[in-house]
C-alpha cells in the first residue's frame, strides 16, 4: 500500500463509451501524474499537475482529458478510445520542493487501472 | 531526442551479485531514478542519483556518471523476491516545476535458485 489508490482496477469499454479513471493520494503531496504502460513499451508520462495546475502534456490525444479538482484527486476522462489505447494506466504523486534546491521528487505509484478497449 | 537504454532481460543466481546498466541521452538532466516493478504491481522507488558517484542502500546501490550519461543498479545477495523489472528514469528539467520523467524500457531480472 503506497498511499495512492486508483479505481477501477479493471475496465473494459467500447470505442464509443465515455468513462473516467480516478486517482486519490493520501500522502499530502502537491504533484500528481498520469502514466501509460503498454506491453513491450516504456512507461510514458501523459500529464503532470503541480498545485492543481497542469504543467506537462506530452502530446497526448484529446480523447484523454485530465482533471485535477484538488491536490488529492486526479481524474482521467476517456472518450472515443481506440483499441491501441488498451494499457495499464498508472497514477503517481510526489512532493515537489517549493523553495530552492533540487527536489528528490520520489514518485509513489498507485496500483493502476488495466484498460481494455474493444 | 530522449532516449534511455537498458538490457531487456537478465538472469542471475540466488546469492549472487548483478549489475543492471542504464545509458541515457536527454535534453536536460535533473536526477536519475531506479524503480522496481513486480509483475502486475505498481513501480516502487529504489534509489535516486543527481551527483556523480555511488549511493548505497542496503543490498541495493546505484551509480551515476553524468559525463558518460550512464548509471547502474547493483543488487547484492540476490533473493528470489528480487525477480522483477527494474526501471531507469531520468528527470530532464532543471527547475522544480518542470518535471518531465523519461523512463527506460525496463530490465526484467530473473533470479534462479
Amino acid at each position: 500500500e503506497t498511499g495512492v489508490t486508483q479505481t477501477p482496477r479493471h475496465l473494459v469499454m467500447g470505442m464509443t463509451n465515455k468513462k473516467s479513471l480516478k486517482c486519490e493520494q493520501h500522502l499530502g503531496h502537491n504533484a500528481m501524474y498520469w502514466y501509460k504502460q503498454s506491453a513491450k513499451k516504456p512507461l510514458e508520462l501523459m500529464f503532470v499537475y503541480n498545485f492543481k495546475e497542469q504543467t506537462e502534456n506530452n502530446s497526448v490525444p484529446s480523447r484523454f482529458s485530465p482533471e485535477c479538482p484538488n491536490s488529492s484527486h486526479l481524474f482521467l476522462h476517456l472518450h472515443t478510445l481506440q483499441p491501441e489505447d488498451s494499457a495499464l494506466y498508472l497514477c503517481a504523486s510526489s512532493q515537489v520542493r517549493t523553495s530552492g534546491g533540487v527536489s528528490t521528487d520520489t514518485q509513489y505509484f498507485g496500483p493502476g487501472t488495466r484498460l481494455t478497449v474493444l | 531526442g530522449q532516449n534511455i537504454d537498458q538490457p531487456t532481460e537478465m538472469t542471475a543466481t540466488e546469492g549472487a551479485i548483478v549489475q543492471i546498466n542504464c545509458t541515457y541521452q536527454t535534453s536536460g538532466f535533473n536526477g536519475l531514478f531506479w524503480y522496481q516493478q513486480h509483475a502486475g504491481e505498481a513501480p516502487t522507488f529504489l534509489s535516486y542519483n543527481v551527483l556523480d558517484g555511488l549511493e548505497e542502500k542496503g543490498r541495493f546501490s546505484s551509480f551515476l556518471s553524468r559525463s558518460k550519461g550512464y548509471s547502474y543498479l547493483l543488487l547484492k545477495e540476490l533473493q528470489m523476491k528480487d525477480s522483477a523489472s527494474y526501471l531507469c528514469a531520468v528527470r530532464d528539467r532543471r527547475d522544480n516545476y518542470g518535471q518531465n520523467f523519461v523512463f527506460g524500457p525496463g530490465t526484467r531480472l530473473s533470479v534462479l535458485p
